[in-house]
């Protein structure tokens, strides 16, 4: 059981802009533990995107872009391209559970 | 540039083990956090456990301790998870991947191995 929340789908046309939500608590995201965020393609391993709740590693493209604010963060993709339809997960620590946690996820689709 | 290669999958009998291994390549493995997660078919991400070769200190997750036991062998840059009396909910895809750190508030898992399909079938 995930204790972070996320939608189980967005969807938007390309070039479009979409954003997904990560919701936590008061021991996890709350608790000022950072965010980080995967991709995972189908039939791969996953991905990652943005660490720290706003970087990107080197090559991920700034059309994704991460913020957080109390317990939840998001995860924003604009200019949606039809190679971004996967899955996306968010992640980060618990100090109830002292564990790291994911989010539930969820798979993005481009119409 | 690490690099993290699994060993190849496995087909197993309710209530027995399975020890999937992790190769790691390139930087300097003992200084290194190893972390195993699992996926099972059709289902999201699951944080089983982590090891510190260095230390070879682990911990786990609470759904998985008494079953799970993850090592290292410096010698050989390569990590384990074993995994005891199995059942069928435990067929997934099992990856290991290194924990990237800014801050003890802060850990993300890059890179990851290819993942290891282990299935639990009678």
């Amino acid at each position: 059981q995930s204790v972070l929340t996320q939608p189980p789908s967005v969807s938007g046309a390309p070039g479009q802009r979409v954003t997904i939500s990560c919701s936590g608590s008061n021991s996890n995201i709350g608790a000022g533990y950072d965010v980080h965020w995967y991709q995972q393609l189908p039939g791969t391993a996953p991905k990652l995107l943005i660490y720290g709740n706003t970087n990107r590693p080197s090559g991920v493209p700034d059309r994704f872009s991460g913020s957080k604010s109390g317990t939840s963060a998001s995860l924003a993709i604009t200019g949606l391209q039809a190679e971004d339809e996967a899955d996306y997960y968010c992640q980060s620590y618990d100090s109830s559970l002292i564990e790291g946690v994911f989010g539930t996820g969820t798979k993005v689709t481009v119409l | 540039q690490v690099q993290l290669v699994q060993s190849g999958a496995e087909v197993k009998k309710p209530g027995s083990s399975v020890k999937v291994s992790c190769k790691a390549s390139g930087g300097s493995f003992s200084s290194y956090t190893i972390t195993w997660v699992r996926q099972a078919p059709g289902q999201g991400l699951e944080w089983m456990g982590r090891i510190i070769p260095f230390l070879g200190v682990a911990d786990y997750a609470q759904k998985f301790q008494g079953r799970v036991t993850i090592t290292a062998d410096k010698s050989t840059s390569t990590a384990y998870m074993e995994l005891s009396s199995l059942r069928s909910e435990d067929t997934a895809v099992y990856y290991c991947a290194r924990e990237g750190t800014a801050a003890s508030n802060s850990h993300w898992f890059d890179p990851w191995g290819q993942g290891t399909l282990v299935t639990v079938s009678s």
